[in-house]
């Protein structure tokens, strides 16, 4: 069963906008994924946040984890024609290496 | 850096027929992994291992066997294949995790249709 549920299920945008997806889940985790798939290839790690942190940065991205909703998001800040991909949110549920994955926001940034 | 290696990467096979899906690691990770991604159900873990000569079931583990003879090597087999069986098969490997968790590295994938 998916642990991970992605909201937008598809989000497009023009170029130099912002993009946030979100993504719940059901159970206590020990940390948080965000992976990036470009179509047609593997996923590609972007970033991980402890269930003890609230925010994390790296270049032009944020993320965020609330752990009393149970919910986290990805914000990507003056998004490119490159960020175009799919994004998946992960979680451990406990085990700490067998990931589950969402199904993924559908992210179309229009030039 | 060749990092995950899947072989085949396409490949069409008829019901009953068997496969082995090949995947190599060259970042002498412990753990490694085999996914399936369909349509609208995200990545499903199929079997994983935490060690040379280990091997155990995921979430969906029905109809395939895998294997873990090398540290470097996953094979995952369909011994007798099946149309639900089609998909987009991603392997993918990490070191053990920390106290923080792990990040896994993915393949390319490996698409199979069975008709």
């Amino acid at each position: 069963s998916q642990q991970g549920e992605e909201d937008p299920q598809a989000l497009s945008i023009q170029e130099g906008e912002n993009a946030t997806m979100n993504c719940s889940y059901k159970t206590s985790i020990n940390n948080l994924q965000w992976y990036r798939q470009n179509s047609g290839r593997g996923l590609v790690h972007l970033i991980l946040i402890r269930s003890n942190e609230r925010e994390k940065h790296s270049g032009r991205l944020r993320v965020t984890l609330d752990t009393s909703k149970k919910s986290s998001s990805l914000l990507i800040t003056a998004s490119r024609a490159a960020d175009t991909a799919s994004y998946f949110c992960a979680t451990d549920r406990g085990s700490n290496y067998k990931l589950t994955f969402g199904k993924g926001t559908l992210l179309t940034v229009n030039p | 850096n060749a990092g995950v290696t899947q072989t085949p990467k396409f490949r069409v096979l008829k019901t009953g027929q068997s496969m082995t899906l090949l995947c190599a690691q060259d970042m002498n990770h412990e753990y490694m992994y085999w996914y399936r991604q369909d349509p609208g159900m995200g990545l499903r873990l199929i079997h994983y291992s935490v060690g040379e000569g280990t091997t155990a079931k995921g979430e969906v583990p029905d109809g395939y066997n895998v294997s873990r003879l090398k540290k470097q090597n996953f094979l995952l087999g369909l011994e007798s294949a099946a149309p639900s069986q089609t998909s987009v098969y991603f392997c993918a490997s990490s070191p053990p995790p920390d106290h923080s968790g792990n990040t896994i590295y993915f393949g390319e994938g490996s698409w199979l249709t069975v008709v």
